[in-house]
């Protein structure tokens, strides 16, 4: 089956800090991508990032960044300097052509 | 410029009734995505269209489930007899071209059947 796991169900962290969300995903496909995606109350899923399963180079959006370890099939998420504005449910995410195949979530607190 | 619009935001619809749920995409966007999005749970893929032509389906849950897209543009998704089970968030998405664009999401229709 093709699936996606992320195995924090909820997190809570102080504004500026760093914080990580797991995901792993499993498939069979080798050229794939990968996301995460945010999920505020409003319910507009929001793209975050998006690697590309056969670019090695980890993906970097100004405070968001990856760690895309292919042969683990683990693919997390660093927020940096987190911010009172990310505070939302994130859906780690793949997909190869046109099916986007999502995990159950993380939500995320920011403290202020 | 506009994103994917969903219209109701929100229906509340008694058990047995039909239910209409529209999508307008972004304009020129060629592919077009509903997803199920049930409490607590992430989305999941309904079905997909390449302008007017649905190409896959596979992700309807039965029979009760119709979606079109007559024009290539404007998409409605159809249940028909609702359950109690329908009740969730439907997402719409579209996409300018192939695999390797973004989906656009919409702001999701909630629907709860009673």
């Amino acid at each position: 089956a093709q699936t996606v796991t992320q195995s924090q169900p909820e997190m809570s962290v102080q504004e500026a800090e760093t914080v990580t969300l797991s995901c792993t995903y499993d498939t069979s496909e080798n050229n794939y991508y990968l996301f995460w995606y945010k999920q505020p109350p409003s319910r507009q899923m929001i793209l975050v990032i998006r690697q590309e399963a056969y670019k090695q180079q980890n993906a970097t959006e100004n405070r968001f960044s990856v760690n895309f370890q292919k042969a683990a099939k683990s693919f997390s998420l660093k927020i940096s300097d987190s911010q009172l504005g990310d505070t939302a449910m994130y859906f780690c995410a793949w997909n190869r052509d046109d099916k986007i195949i999502f995990g159950k979530g993380t939500r995320l607190h920011i403290l202020p | 410029g506009a994103g994917v619009s969903q219209s109701p935001r929100y229906k509340v619809a008694k058990r047995g009734q039909d239910v209409a749920l529209r999508c307008d995409p972004i304009s020129g966007h060629v592919s077009l995505f509903w997803y199920q999005q049930a409490l607590g749970q992430g989305p999941e893929f309904l079905t997909y269209f390449q302008n007017e032509a649905q190409l896959d389906k596979s992700g309807l849950p039965s029979d009760r489930f119709f979606a079109e897209r007559p024009e290539g543009s404007v998409s409605t998704l159809k249940i028909q007899r609702t359950q109690q089970e329908d009740s969730a968030v439907y997402l719409c998405a579209s996409r300018i071209g192939g695999a390797n664009y973004e989906q656009y999401f919409g702001p999701g229709t909630r629907l709860t059947v009673t």
